[in-house]
């Protein structure tokens, strides 16, 4: 069963603190794990890529990675208003027939409200 | 400017009306990629394909048809389109496979509504 599990929020935070959004996925063998942000009504854009475990910043946001328990996490530093969006972790999967070819499979999202 | 665009952006059609959702993307990327979004389901892919002439099922392709003569261009087709196919559909592409790491880019959406 290919799962990717996230709190759907809304999680809200005053301007200027650090927001928090996490994700567990299903698959222990998953290498790559992205991080999107969505606004409403527009396409998601990449925030975030990690593939190692431990912490990976750049700028206001920092991935963190735990393969041992399938846990990613983002955080973002010194929230400003514009960062109020859905954020999307996405894993992909292997296909069941093997090779290199893998579904990204998205969580359903945690909307993101910072209150200035 | 490197991008995926998708054609049209709002439609709105008849149940059984046959229609086709063009994607295209000028970043010469071998994936491409279907999804729908739906409140409360997230994001779920629908089909993709790996090259020209490779194409394989996602999650969700029941009603759906795809197919990949040229490496820009991969259109979504609806043979006999149903209410419940009415969302929001966005196409994908990436250099190759998000298994090894590759970053999706999205186009703007369709906004889809089956009456």
């Amino acid at each position: 069963q290919k799962e990717v599990e996230q709190n759907s929020g809304p999680l809200s935070v005053p301007e200027g603190a650090i927001a928090s959004l996490n994700c567990t996925y299903s698959d222990r063998g998953s290498q790559s794990f992205f991080w999107y942000r969505q606004y409403s009504g527009k396409s998601p854009e990449l925030i975030m890529s990690i593939y190692s475990n431990g912490d990976k910043e750049d700028g206001r946001f920092t991935a963190q990675l735990n393969k041992a328990s399938q846990y990613v996490s983002l955080l973002i530093r010194d929230s400003q208003p514009s960062d109020s969006a859905t954020y999307l972790c996405a894993v992909p999967f292997l296909v069941n027939y093997g090779g290199s070819q893998g579904n990204l499979i998205f969580g359903k999202g945690t909307k993101l409200s910072v209150k200035p | 400017e490197a991008q995926v665009t998708q054609n049209p952006r709002y439609l709105i059609t008849v149940t059984g009306k046959k229609l086709t959702v063009t994607c295209s993307q000028n970043m010469n990327h071998e994936y491409m990629s279907w999804y729908r979004q739906d409140p409360g389901l997230g994001l779920r892919q629908i089909y993709y394909s790996m090259n020209v002439e490779v194409t394989d099922k996602g999650d969700v392709p029941e009603g759906y048809k795809v197919s990949r003569k040229e490496k820009r261009n991969f259109p979504l087709i609806l043979e006999s389109p149903s209410p419940n196919q009415t969302s929001l559909y966005f196409c994908a592409s990436s250099l190759g496979a998000s298994i090894n790491g590759n970053e999706q880019f999205f186009g703007p959406g369709t906004r889809l509504t089956v009456l």
